[in-house]
């Protein structure tokens, strides 16, 4: 059964202070890593998809990276504004469906 | 573009009451999605549609049906609604294999 695995849970930091953000998963094949932040009261927003081991993306302070068991989101020097739940995601080849994890939720104070 | 739309915002029924969401996309996206979200469960799949046409069961189906309406749209009708069904529901549409966007989300209470 696919499955996915975030932690921490909850991550409190200040403003600057760099961390990164775990998702762990087992997916008989994979087909695609997601990553989505998402705002109290609102749904879902898309940020990130990793296809491979190996591969990197950048958005701002955000990076997300990839291996075989799990990815990464690095938050650089964070402000307030990143304060959010991010979700990770997984496709696993030949289905249509995402098995999400249940999230991290991020507080940075100033 | 107004991407994913839902209606509508919040709702609050009696147990046994019926209602349909209703959720339409304008990205001319083929596949289309429903998912409740609960508090330490993360996002569920109830139903999706892969294209216009065809509906298939996700993980929760059951107290749930849907309806694909045209490519635009997709709508998730609770016949008789029960307390368990309190949650955030969200529709997401997709293009082929690529990331789901998602709505705003209808926020439902069953007493």
């Amino acid at each position: 059964e696919d499955q996915v695995t975030q932690s921490p849970e909850a991550l409190r930091l200040q403003e600057g202070e760099s961390s990164s953000l775990n998702c762990s998963y087992t997916v008989s094949g994979l087909r695609g890593l997601f990553w989505y932040r998402q705002d109290p009261g609102k749904g879902p927003e898309f940020l990130f998809t990793l296809y491979s081991a190996g591969e990197e993306k950048e958005k701002e302070r955000l990076k997300a990276t990839l291996t075989k068991k799990e990815s990464f989101l690095h938050i650089t020097a964070p402000k307030p504004e990143d304060s959010a739940t991010y979700l990770c995601a997984v496709q696993a080849t030949g289905f249509q469906k995402l098995v999400f994890g249940t999230g991290t939720r991020l507080l940075v104070s100033p | 573009n107004a991407g994913v739309t839902q209606t509508p915002k919040f709702q609050v029924l009696k147990t046994g009451q019926s209602m349909t969401l209703q959720c339409a996309q304008d990205m001319n996206h083929n596949s289309m999605y429903w998912y409740r979200q609960d508090p330490g469960m993360g996002l569920r799949l109830i139903y999706y549609s892969a294209s216009e046409g065809t509906t298939d069961k996700g993980e929760v189906p059951n107290g749930y049906n849907v309806s694909r309406l045209n490519k635009r749209e997709f709508s998730l009708r609770l016949e008789s609604a029960a307390p368990s069904q309190t949650s955030v529901y969200f529709c997401a549409s997709r293009k082929d294999s690529y990331e789901q966007y998602f709505g705003p989300g209808t926020r439902l209470t069953v007493t």
